[in-house]
Formats: C-alpha cells, structure tokens, sequence
C-alpha cells in the first residue's frame, strides 16, 4: 500500500544528546515537510523540501537539521541546540505545488529524559 | 495576527447536534483550503477539502462553505456521533517567499461528542 511511515513511534533522548527520526514515502510525491506539535499549538512548519536535495527552513528551524538525498526519504536531526525538543513530530508530503492534499505520517513522540 | 485563525478550541456537543468550526485567513491569494480530523496519537487525515471557485462542498454529514469576501471558512458536521470526538485543523497556503506557498494550520479545535 502507498503511504507515508514514521519511525520510531516513541523514542527518548538523553540531553545533549543528537537523534534522528525517520520519514519515508512511497507515494512518489515531490514534496515532503516536518511539523512539530505541541499542546494547543497546532502543526507548526520546521522544514520543508520541493525537491531531492534541496529543502528550506519553516517557522521553527533552529536546533534543527534534514537532509533530502532521495525523494522518499526525508529525515530530521534533532540537535541538542534544539531547548525544548519533546513533541509529537509529524511527516508529510504532497504533490508539489501546495495547493493540494498533504498526506501525513503516524507520528513520532520524542520524550527528552 | 495569525495567518490562519480557527475557533473555538474547544467544542462539546450531544449527539446527534451539529458542530461548527470557523476558520479565517489572511492571504488573498490563498486558494485551497482542507480539514484534517487528528485522533489521538495519530497523523491528521484529511476529511473534506475545498478550492477558491466554489462555495460549499459536501461529503454525507460533512460540509466546508467558503466566504472568500471575508476570507473564511468553516466546517459543518451533522448528526455528530461520538467517533467524530477528536481534534480538528483547518489550513490553508500562506506565502512564503521565493514564489513558493505552504499550508498553515490553525491551532486546532477539540471536539467531544457526548453520548
């Protein structure tokens, strides 16, 4: 079945310590983004990428780093320069443009212990 | 102020009611405009979706009207029953830069739908 998988579904970090969460899709899309989520906060934007190699900073992106090697894969590090990184994190890709339905991973919990 | 407004945050209604959630947006140019229902610890999915050269879709007992006047826009669910309990984000594409538009979320809205 085409989707978009998320891995770990939970993972616990250590502070100071770097992590990095998986995001593949096999839905050919070109677009692919990571949101953060918080309580009463909404989706907020953290990176975003169009293309392979290429990607672009949202709303939130400091403490944060991703790579686009291959368009089904989109991975974020979440460095510790990151000060507040326990959140639900979620995935997402879309045809690009944007104008049209974003497809979202399960999510991953990321707890700082 | 926000590019995407939504409210209320918070909504309980008895079943079988109808729920309305309302969201506003501030880019003229913005020309479609989806909801996603969240479950709890799970990905949003989208339920219902519109573009700027109609008015109002619908999908059984959902429906999304859009005032592009006004710039806003709402979800409507009726005949609610309690497996609509769950959150609920409106979007829409904001400009940002370099030619290029990304969705922006509203800040969510929880439904509970008493049994």
């Amino acid at each position: 079945d085409g989707g978009i998988t998320q891995s770990p579904k939970y993972l616990f970090r250590k502070e100071g310590q770097n992590v990095t969460l998986s995001c593949e899709q096999n839905l050919n899309h070109d677009a692919m983004y990571w949101y953060r989520q918080d309580p009463g906060q909404g989706l907020r934007l953290i990176y975003y990428s169009q293309i392979v190699n290429d990607f672009q900073k949202g709303d939130i992106a400091e403490g944060y780093s991703v790579s686009r090697e291959k368009k089904e894969s989109f991975p974020l590090t979440v460095t510790s320069a990151q000060k507040n990184p326990t959140a639900f994190y979620l995935c997402a890709s879309s045809i690009y443009p944007t104008n049209t339905e974003a497809f979202f991973g399960q999510g991953t919990r990321l707890t700082v212990v | 102020g926000e590019n995407v407004e939504q409210h209320p945050s918070t909504l309980s209604v008895q079943e079988g009611d109808s729920a309305v959630i309302k969201c506003t947006y501030s880019d003229s140019a913005s020309n479609y405009f989806p909801w996603y229902k969240q479950e709890l610890g799970k990905g949003p999915q989208l339920i219902i979706d519109i573009r700027s050269n109609v008015g109002e879709k619908k999908d059984q007992r959902i429906a999304v009207t859009l005032n592009k006047t006004a710039k806003h826009f709402s979800l409507h669910i009726t005949e609610t029953q309690p497996e609509d309990s769950a959150v609920y984000f409106c979007a829409a594409p904001v400009y940002s830069g370099a030619g290029s538009y990304q969705l922006t979320f509203g800040k969510g809205t929880k439904l509970s739908v008493i049994p």
